[in-house]
């Protein structure tokens, strides 16, 4: 059992290029999300997807798109990366029920836009 | 909305000392609450939770109780090691609202031998 998979683990992006971040999860889950993690800023969601075929918007959705590819694949895509956009990105995944809200973490993509 | 507002880090300790990492909340009605931990290099991971008020989370040495009066779930451990050496995360799911978290800012820890 991998959990949730991410890649790339590291990026360098000039400014204006484009690039997916890749996230796949093997538990089954049906509800999927994107954050970036800044420093002294917690973790802020970008999009998620509560089920396959469906995406949102979360917090801080600009300049990024997502594609719920089926219902193990996530993945991020930045058109045109800023610098505003070096962050720590994660993949989560999860699973509501009775009793567990609990989210599963991927390692995270660290991205540097230059 | 909702907010999670924790103690500004890093909280730098000795080996076997006490530890209590405080989190605050504003939300509506009665979230549940959660306390993620993140150790270096790697993604995030639940330590414990509560989910009404007055229930207490404990997981691995550390315990956090809902404290709706206060709106507080602070984190405590009552003697820390090295390898609890980390980032906590206080978080929240407003109620009825699926499993949407709302994080804090975290809190470094950092023990010393």
């Amino acid at each position: 059992n991998a959990g949730v998979t991410q890649t790339p683990k590291f990026q360098v992006l000039k400014t204006g290029q484009s690039m997916t971040l890749q996230c796949a999860q093997d538990m089954n889950h049906n509800s999927m999300y994107w954050y970036r993690q800044d420093p002294g800023m917690g973790l802020r969601l970008i999009y998620y997807s509560a089920s396959e075929g469906t995406t949102d918007k979360g917090e801080v959705p600009n300049g990024y798109n997502v594609s719920r590819l089926n219902k193990r694949e996530f993945s991020l895509r930045l058109e045109s990366a800023a610098p505003s956009q070096t962050s720590v990105y994660f993949c989560a995944s999860s699973e509501l029920t009775s009793v567990s809200y609990e989210q599963y973490f991927g390692p995270g993509t660290r991205l540097t836009v230059t | 909305g909702d907010s999670v507002t924790q103690m500004e880090g890093p909280v730098t300790l000795s080996e076997e000392a006490f530890l209590t990492i405080n989190c605050t909340y504003t939300a509506t009605g009665y979230p549940s609450l959660f306390w993620y931990v993140q150790y270096p290099g790697e993604g995030l991971q639940l330590l414990l939770k509560a989910t009404k008020a007055d229930d207490k989370g404990s997981n691995k040495g550390f315990e956090a109780t809902y404290r709706k009066e206060t709106t507080s779930f602070h984190l405590e451990k009552g003697s820390v090691q090295v390898s609890d050496s980390a980032v906590y995360f206080c978080a929240l799911i407003p109620f009825n609202a699926g499993n949407m978290l709302t994080f804090g800012g975290g809190t470094r820890l950092m023990v010393k031998p």
